[in-house]
Formats: structure tokens, C-alpha cells, sequence
């Protein structure tokens, strides 16, 4: 079976805090990706990175990094210098090989909140 | 270059009663998903179709049904609509190659009562 689970539901940070938003995934599959997704409180989903299986560099764009560990199934996000404009709710997803045609499997989302 | 749009983009029903939800892709996207949003639940996949002509179940199928008569649109039916699906409806489409990225619509709300 495929899991995401997003254990953090809800996190409030000060801004020009960093951030560490937390996906643990299960698959069997060998080949899959994984993605991030935000949503912003206007609520549309808007991709953020895409990550296969066989690529565990980490990735940095600007204020955003990820961390991909095989080891132990995460691939966590981490915003640094957060700003309000931060604030919506994150969701990991996860796409393996084998699945309905692409279709991604959710977490439930971390909702951070940042304050000025 | 719209993307993904999904009408209505707001509607309440009452129980009983049916309605669809029109999605229309404009990047000629093979791939077409129709997902369930629901607080603390994530996003749930109810149907998908891989090509024109083509559909099949995803997570949440029961009280739906969709089609997909031509390649750019993708209608998610509610035959009789009940509270259990006061939810907001996202539509998405993806191109056929590799795992790439979903491109989902603004969602549909829909409340019914």
C-alpha cells in the first residue's frame, strides 16, 4: 500500500523564522516520485518540486530546500527567512510507477501559519 | 492560455438533487483527474481518465460518475446528492510522459444541504 503521512497538522512560526514541514512516505515500489504542492488561502494548488526515486540530491530554490532521505522514507521541506506570504498549507504527494496512471497519493496537509 | 478551469466555481444543492461539474483543459493533456477535498482529509481521488472515451474509479468513486467525451473536458456527475458530499472538487490534467507534475483547476465548492 502507498501512504503519505504529514504528521505536523498545523504550525505557526514568527517571521524570518525557519521551517521544517515533515512527509514521511510508504511504497513498495522501487521507481516513484515525489511531489510538494502549496495552498495558498485563495485555494488553488500550486506545484512546487518533483522528486524521483533515483535522485537524492537535495534541492534549493531560493528560500525553499528540500531533503530527500531513501534511508528513512522522508522528504522534508524546509523554508528558511519564512515571510506571511509563506502562510497556506503544504501537501506532500506521492506518485509510484505502478499506480492508477499517475495519480498521487496525499498527505493531509500542514497548515503554517506565519506571523508578522 | 487558461489551463485548467472548472465551472461553477461555488453551488449548493439540496439532497436529491443532481448536477455536473465541467472541467475544460487547454494543454492537450492525455491524463485527467477529478479529486475530493475535505478538511483534514488531503485530496482523494474520485475517477481519472487516461484518453478520450476512457474512465475509471479512483479512492472515492461511490456517487459519481463521470465522462469524457472529448479530450479537453472531463464531467464529474452527481446523480443524487447527499451531505456527505459538501466538498470542494478539484479537476487536474497531466501530459502522458513520465510522472510529471499535476496542473489542477481553482476547485469547485459545493454544499449540500
Amino acid at each position: 500500500a502507498q501512504k503519505v503521512t504529514q504528521a505536523q497538522t498545523e504550525i505557526s512560526v514568527v517571521e524570518k523564522e525557519d521551517v521544517t514541514l515533515d512527509c514521511v512516505y510508504e511504497t513498495r515500489d522501487t521507481t516513484y516520485y515525489l511531489f510538494w504542492y502549496k495552498q495558498p488561502p485563495s485555494g488553488e494548488l500550486v506545484f512546487l518540486i518533483r522528486r524521483n526515486s533515483f535522485d537524492e540530491q537535495n534541492e534549493i530554490s531560493g528560500r525553499y530546500s528540500w531533503n530527500f532521505q531513501k534511508s528513512t522514507s522522508s522528504f522534508n521541506f524546509t523554508i528558511t527567512a519564512s515571510q506571511v506570504v509563506d502562510s497556506a498549507v503544504y501537501f506532500c504527494a506521492l506518485s509510484a510507477y505502478g499506480g492508477s496512471q499517475g495519480n498521487l497519493i496525499f498527505g493531509k496537509g500542514t497548515k503554517l501559519s506565519v506571523k508578522p | 492560455n487558461a489551463g485548467v478551469t472548472q465551472t461553477p466555481k461555488f453551488r449548493v444543492l439540496k439532497t436529491g438533487q443532481s448536477m455536473t461539474l465541467l472541467c475544460a483543459q487547454d494543454m492537450n493533456h492525455e491524463y485527467m483527474y477529478w479529486y475530493r477535498q475535505d478538511p483534514g482529509m488531503g485530496l482523494r481521488l474520485i475517477h481519472y481518465s487516461v484518453g478520450e472515451g476512457t474512465t475509471a474509479k479512483g479512492e472515492v468513486p461511490d456517487g459519481y460518475n463521470v465522462s469524457r467525451l472529448k479530450k479537453q473536458n472531463f464531467l464529474l456527475g452527481l446523480e443524487s446528492a447527499a451531505p456527505s458530499q459538501t466538498s470542494v472538487y478539484f479537476c487536474a490534467s497531466r501530459i502522458v510522459t513520465g510522472n510529471s507534475p499535476l496542473h489542477f483547476g481553482n476547485g469547485t465548492r459545493l454544499t449540500v444541504t
